[in-house]
């Protein structure tokens, strides 16, 4: 079964900062990966994903992150943050040919100061 | 994209209760979700269905927890004999099976239980 891991649970930074999360995974065959978002009071929104393809996937706000297979990495970036990006941020994969259900980090808390 | 709908968004029971919980999904979507969400942790996954057929349940879940999806369209999840450990976010979601085989899902809101 697959896992992933999300190291960083807490980051603080300051508007105009730099942003890298880090997510790893453990799933040795094809994978589709996900980030999502979590702003407050709000439901869980897709930020992009990861089918196949050009390694390195833009998402909506700015965001993007690069998969790397041989690090079973999927990192998500963003090289100046906002106030308003705010949220919690989760990473999933989904283990292709598989069932059909994705496996979710325990998520990161980004505050962003103004 | 009328969105996953929850509800209620709230409740709050005595343990020992029962609740149910229903999720309305996105019309066209075909898969539904039951994930269930604690402080500080992401989604856990409770269940699936295509269409009306459960087709994999978490060993998470205990036999006082059922999910039922009848005409393939809204499900519904209850929990019976309510204990103080399943204070949680409830989380559905929904994906649609066509668009690529994997297509992202999409969340509601949640239900949020507190046992007393």
């Amino acid at each position: 079964a697959q896992s992933v891991s999300q190291h960083n649970h807490h980051v603080i930074l300051s508007e105009a900062a730099s942003l890298e999360l880090g997510c790893n995974y453990s799933y040795g065959g094809t994978v589709n990966l996900f980030w999502y978002v979590q702003y407050p009071g709000q439901h869980l929104q897709l930020l992009l994903k990861y089918f196949s393809g050009d390694p390195l996937v833009k998402g909506i706000k700015g965001f993007e992150a690069e998969f790397i297979k041989s690090k079973f990495s999927f990192n998500l970036r963003k090289p100046s943050v906002q106030w308003s990006d705010t949220a919690e941020y989760f990473c999933a994969v989904l283990a292709s040919g598989g069932s059909y259900i994705p496996t979710f980090g325990r998520g990161t808390s980004l505050i962003v100061h103004p | 994209d009328t969105g996953v709908s929850q509800d209620p968004r709230h409740k709050i029971t005595k343990r020992g209760q029962n609740v149910t919980f229903r999720c309305d999904p996105i019309s066209e979507h075909n898969r539904l979700y039951w994930y269930r969400q604690t402080l500080g942790q992401g989604p856990e996954f409770l269940t699936y269905f295509q269409n009306e057929a459960q087709l994999e349940k978490s060993r998470l879940l205990s036999d006082r927890f059922s999910a039922e999806r009848p005409k393939g369209s809204f499900s519904t999840l209850e929990i019976q004999r309510t204990e103080q450990g399943d204070s949680a976010m409830y989380l559905c979601a929904s994906s649609e099976m066509g668009q690529g085989r994997n297509s992202p899902l999409h969340f509601g809101n949640g239900t949020r239980l507190t046992v007393t």
